[in-house]
């Protein structure tokens, strides 16, 4: 079974500029998650999307946004970027993102904003 | 909010020596716990978890863990390490927040270099 694919894996962008992130999860997982990881805060979660419907939010700013498509893929965006927003983007699948589950991550999206 | 620590950001062992990694959380609720590991260029894997029964798990390529309830900790060990387990290894915990539905929240991680 093929594994989590992210794509680009490697995007550079100015400050201002918007980018958008994809993700194909393991066939069959309905739920998507996505992780920011950098030096300082570590991982820290984003959003996660299940039947084409938000669940979850974290703690960041309206700037970034994500949707689900009805087959399962997910996308994220982040508008007018900032250099802070330099990162390694995760996305992390399950069956039904349920508290039980496994959640399997894909190579990530690293991401330079200058 | 939850959160969780973990107290050591980098750890330097030789081949063969033994490893135990610490991992605290703050959420007295029901929880589900993760090691996740990160090798040099590879992505995310799940190391073990636990989600009830026996408080000691274990996992791939002789990793174990220790659920201790009245301590919030979550230890990761391997009685002897080996080069190859060079890595950085995250701790995670799994809750249900306000929504109902449940999210991972990750340690910062600590990097384990082994020496030949």
């Amino acid at each position: 079974k093929a594994g989590v694919t992210q794509t680009p894996r490697y995007l550079i962008k100015t400050r201002g500029q918007q980018v958008t992130l994809s993700c194909s999860p393991i066939s069959g997982h309905r739920s998507v998650s996505w992780y920011q990881q950098t030096p300082g805060q570590g991982l820290q979660f984003l959003f996660e999307y299940f039947s084409e419907t938000q669940r979850n939010k974290g703690n960041f700013p309206g700037r970034f946004s994500g949707r689900q498509f009805s087959n399962s893929r997910s996308e994220m965006n982040v508008s007018t970027l900032e250099l802070g927003d330099s990162a390694l983007y995760l996305c992390a699948s399950s069956l039904q993102g349920r508290g039980q589950e496994t959640q399997y991550f894909g190579p990530g999206t690293r991401l330079l904003v200058l | 909010a939850q959160s969780v620590s973990q107290h050591n950001h980098h750890v330097i062992l030789s081949e063969a020596a033994s490893l135990e990694l610490g991992c605290n959380y703050s959420y007295g609720g029901t929880v589900n716990l993760f090691w996740y590991v990160q090798y040099p260029g590879q992505h995310l894997q799940l190391l073990l978890k636990y989600f009830s029964g026996d408080p000691l798990v274990k996992g791939i390529k002789g990793f174990e863990a220790e659920f201790i309830k009245s301590k919030f900790s979550f230890n990761l060990r391997k009685p002897s390490v080996q080069w190859s387990d060079t890595a950085e290894y995250f701790c995670a915990v799994n809750s249900m927040m306000n929504s109902g539905y449940s999210t991972l929240t990750f340690g910062k991680g600590t990097m384990l270099l082994v020496s030949p």
